[in-house]
């Protein structure tokens, strides 16, 4: 089976623009998870989908951050305006079910210039 | 929340010696303990996961433990190899408040050395 879709794969701006990062994940996937990379460190979870409704988004910075997941497939996830501390890598992930295995993307890498 | 710590952040080991990876969590209604490998530019890829019902599970060269009194878990990789270098996350995931995203550590980057 095809595995989660993640575009673009490389992005640099300047901060204060706006980023958009676009997740297809695997068909079937009811859940749906947002991650943020930064160098060193391991994944730290934005927002988690079931469906298209959201389950937490507790981590999300929602000054500058949004997500959304229409039709319970496809993913958004925005950034506006970007600042310097958000260059990262945003990994999609998908599970079956809320208890699921976590497939990851290959991520969308991030430079804030 | 959860908070999961990882030790040591750097591991040196030769090849054919096995290496030891530790973690803490502190959430004691976390229940799933899965560890994925990444290698340098790729997604994280899980290999090996726990259930807080067991308290060990082998896959080959790979074993991981579980101590649910002491809340830590362990992951062994005996017979180390060189397409062992990578770096490994644990994680753990909690189910409170109807939220179960996983919870990672920092990373430990597993070195095999010739």
């Amino acid at each position: 089976e095809a595995g989660v879709a993640q575009s673009p794969r490389y992005k640099i701006i300047e901060k204060r623009q706006s980023v958009a990062f676009w997740c297809n994940p695997i068909s079937g996937h009811a859940t749906l998870y947002w991650y943020q990379q930064i160098l060193g460190q391991g994944p730290k979870l934005l927002i988690q989908f079931q469906n298209n409704g959201v389950v937490d988004d507790s981590q999300l910075p929602k000054d500058r951050f949004s997500a959304e997941r229409l039709k319970g497939v496809d993913s958004t996830l925005k950034i506006q305006p970007a600042k310097l501390e958000d260059s990262a890598v945003y990994l999609c992930a998908s599970s079956r079910g809320r208890s699921g295995e976590l497939f990851f993307g290959e991520g969308s890498r991030l430079t804030v210039l | 929340g959860e908070n999961v710590e990882q030790h040591p952040s750097t591991l040196s080991v030769q090849e054919g010696d096995s290496a030891v990876i530790k973690c803490t969590y502190s959430d004691s209604a976390s229940n799933y303990f899965p560890w994925y490998k990444q290698e340098l530019g790729k997604r994280p890829q899980l290999i090996i996961d726990i259930r807080s019902n067991v308290g060990e599970k082998k896959d080959q060269r790979i074993a991981v433990t579980l101590n649910k009194t002491a809340k830590h878990f362990s992951l062994h990789i005996t017979e180390t190899q060189p397409e062992d270098s990578a770096v490994y996350f644990c994680a753990a995931r909690s189910l409170g408040g109807g939220a179960d995203g996983l919870t990672f550590g920092k990373g430990t980057h597993l070195i095999i050395q010739p």
